[in-house]
């Protein structure tokens, strides 16, 4: 079964660091780009960064820039989002999803790890 | 990168058709072929509908289309149906390995 599970969300106190994880399956996982997207609590989609399949290519949304840290480990099969000096805003449930043409859309999700940033 | 813009809402008739629009610039929508739709259902992660400003996945039903013109992209809904109901972000590649989303529209089915 071709699948994406997000892990490592929970609650940090702002300032804090986190690192979240994707374990992917059922599919050729260095045969595709990988991005994380986040969306606050009743609010719409927001691209967070993004990945090529060797790890050549990698952008970051503004908002994130400088804070987080988008990685791959292709042996692992794994997609991971270091997340320094959080903020209140970056509270969200965070997706990872799978980019197979590396043309910037997103074909699979997972279903998501809740990051709560709060004192 | 700045969100690309999206009528917060729109509705129609089961049967009808609806046309969500969303509006970027030259440095987006606008520059690249690259724009795509999603469906999200409340509590479900969002699903591709839309790829490359007109190529549906597999499965997706042809009642869904969209188009581009300029900077702006158009997805249409024809023939709604009840399980249409639901939330459409549209999104763009906005050069450098970057991407942009929409606000995101909520289609009611009325």
């Amino acid at each position: 079964e071709v699948q994406l599970v997000e892990s490592g969300g929970g609650l940090v106190q702002p300032g804090r660091s986190l690192r979240l994880s994707c374990a992917a399956s059922g599919f050729t996982f260095d045969d595709y780009a990988m991005h994380w997207v986040r969306q606050a609590p009743g609010k719409g989609l927001e691209w967070v960064s993004g990945i090529s399949w060797n790890s050549g290519s990698i952008g970051y949304a503004d908002s994130v820039k400088g804070r987080f840290t988008i990685s791959r480990d292709n042996a692992k099969n794994s997609l991971y989002l270091q997340m320094n000096s959080l903020r209140a805003e970056d509270t969200a449930l965070y997706y990872c999803a799978t980019d197979k043409s590396h043309n910037y859309h997103f074909d699979l999700w997972g279903r998501g790890t809740l990051v709560t940033v709060s004192s | 990168q700045s969100a690309l813009t999206q009528p917060p809402s729109a509705s129609g008739s089961p049967g009808q058709s609806v046309t969500i629009s969303c509006s970027g610039t030259s440095s987006d929508v606008g520059g690249y072929n690259y724009v795509s739709w999603y469906q999200q259902h409340p509590g479900k992660a969002p699903k591709l509908m839309i790829y490359e400003v007109t190529k549906r996945p597999s499965g997706v039903p042809d009642r869904f289309s969209a188009s581009k013109s300029g900077n702006t992209a158009s997805l249409t809904v024809s023939g709604l149906q009840p399980e249409d109901e639901a939330d459409y972000y549209c999104s763009s590649h906005a050069g450098s390995h970057n991407v942009v989303f929409g606000g995101g529209t909520k289609l009611t089915v009325l």
